[in-house]
């Protein structure tokens, strides 16, 4: 059974750089033409896709964080991440790491981590 | 890109049913065959309900259904019961390679 544990640091400081990764267990990254995601929820908000990673590294982001925002994968540790620069208070939120229910999609997620929550605060 | 437009609550009783609309734009929800309904129970992850307009996953009870016409598509619960109290998002995927979220609706099972 495919799972995904995200991992980082719960506080960052505004200005600096929030860094997660996604563990994926129970299937590989390698060769498997998922684009993998993050996907956030500010508190008492709505989702907000934040970008997609295929599993040899091309990558799709959301145009209001892509300054800001790179994907990255690492096929040797079974692992995807995500860096975000020059954070805010606004980047505040749950953040999820996800698969798509279809190879070669960046959409419909059906498998997700259990979230992990980022504070930026000083 | 805008965030889809859904009703911030829907409430009604155990038994009766529920339409939730989310409205786009011919660049998402018009223009593509790709929207999809999430349902959130506090504190957890997303739970895929609907992909592809109408279609759902399996495990996915028969009382939830989808459907589209022209920018606004709609997710109907039929039946309403005491655990679908939860928050929906629908989503759909953009022309310009992207993905898009509403807003969120709060159903609440009076």
């Amino acid at each position: 059974q495919l799972q995904l544990q995200e991992s980082g640091p719960g506080l960052v400081k505004p200005s600096e750089t929030l860094s997660l990764t996604c563990t994926v267990s129970g299937g590989s990254i390698s060769g498997s033409f998922y684009y993998w995601a993050w996907i956030r929820q500010s508190p008492g908000k709505g989702l907000e896709w934040i970008g997609n990673v295929y599993y040899s590294g091309g990558t799709y982001y959301n145009p209001s964080l892509k300054s800001r925002v790179t994907i990255s994968v690492d096929t040797s540790k079974n692992q995807f991440s995500l860096k975000l620069r020059s954070v805010t208070a606004a980047d505040t939120a749950v953040y999820y790491c996800a698969r798509p229910r279809r190879s070669t999609t960046l959409h419909t997620f059906d498998m997700w981590g259990q979230g992990t929550m980022v504070t930026v605060s000083s | 890109q805008s965030a889809l437009t859904q009703p911030a609550s829907v409430s009604a009783s155990p038994g009766q049913s529920i339409t939730i609309s989310c409205t786009g734009t011919s660049s998402d929800v018009g223009g593509q065959s790709y929207v999809f309904w999430y349902q959130q129970h506090p504190g957890k992850a997303p739970k895929l309900m609907i992909y592809d307009v109408n279609n759902r996953p399996s495990g996915v009870s028969n009382r939830f259904s989808g459907s589209k016409s022209g920018n606004t598509a709609s997710l109907t619960i039929s039946g309403l019961q005491a655990e679908d109290e939860a928050d929906y998002y629908c989503s759909s995927y953009t022309t310009g390679n992207t993905v898009i979220f509403g807003g969120g609706t709060k159903v609440t099972v009076l």
